[in-house]
């Protein structure tokens, strides 16, 4: 089936700095990445939809200058948290469309930001 | 605005019996609903399907069903084992092809 990897799982960076995070589509390609975030005990919530090849769409209330999105290939979306500050600390989680063209995602396995 | 509701944030059973969870929707009439599992730390895993026209949808262990006059979802674990323990999510589409999810139910089932 589709796999989705997401890279790092962890990461712990201090204020100010900027951290990437990958996804990748290990045996598909996908010209349409989701960007997730969760806060503990909340649900998912989009943050961003990535589209290969030109700009990523934001949804309301999402800093589009604070949170880079790239999608250069078919296989890989990365996202930037720029200037990080501790209130960005949370669970990212991208995903793709899964390559039966249904609406089902497949997710990755996250990634877990800190910031101090 | 739309809205989803999974009325119980946590639920525990013993192991052997049936576990309903409950996805309530409003302001929506969604083309199908989906179910996701979603274990501490890792990212969701796609479960079912079921689409509008569709009363009821079985994949092994595991049963949903859709009733799209009272907007709710049923999902239901048979003979249910320690390992089922995660949080079960209710998604539904939004008019963006993106998934719109539930704040899930944490599902413990007791040895």
């Amino acid at each position: 089936g589709a796999v989705v990897s997401q890279h790092p799982s962890r990461v712990i960076c201090k204020s100010g700095t900027s951290v990437k995070i990958e996804c990748r589509s290990l045996d598909f390609q996908a010209t349409t990445m989701f960007w997730y975030r969760q806060f503990p005990k909340q649900s998912l919530m989009l943050m961003a939809t990535s589209n290969e090849g030109s700009k990523a769409t934001y949804e309301q209330g999402v800093e589009k200058d604070k949170f880079l999105i790239n999608h250069a290939s078919l296989t890989l979306s990365t996202l930037t948290v720029t200037s990080a500050h501790p209130e960005d600390s949370s669970f990212y989680i991208c995903s793709a469309r899964d390559f039966t063209g249904a609406n089902v995602l497949t997710f990755g396995a996250g990634s877990r930001l800190t910031v101090l | 605005s739309q809205k989803i509701e999974q009325n119980s944030e946590a639920l525990n059973i013993q192991e052997g019996k049936t576990a309903t969870l409950t996805c309530n929707y409003t302001n929506y009439s969604p083309a199908y609903l989906q179910w996701y599992r979603q274990d501490p730390g890792r990212g969701p895993v796609f479960l079912l399907l079921i689409r509008e026209n569709e009363k009821e949808k079985r994949k092994e262990r595991l049963k949903v069903t859709f009733d799209t006059t009272l907007k709710q979802s049923l999902f239901h674990i048979t003979a249910s084992q320690p390992a089922d323990s995660a949080t079960y999510l209710c998604a539904l589409p939004t008019g963006a092809n993106n998934l719109f999810f539930g704040t899930g139910t944490r599902l413990t089932v007791i040895p």
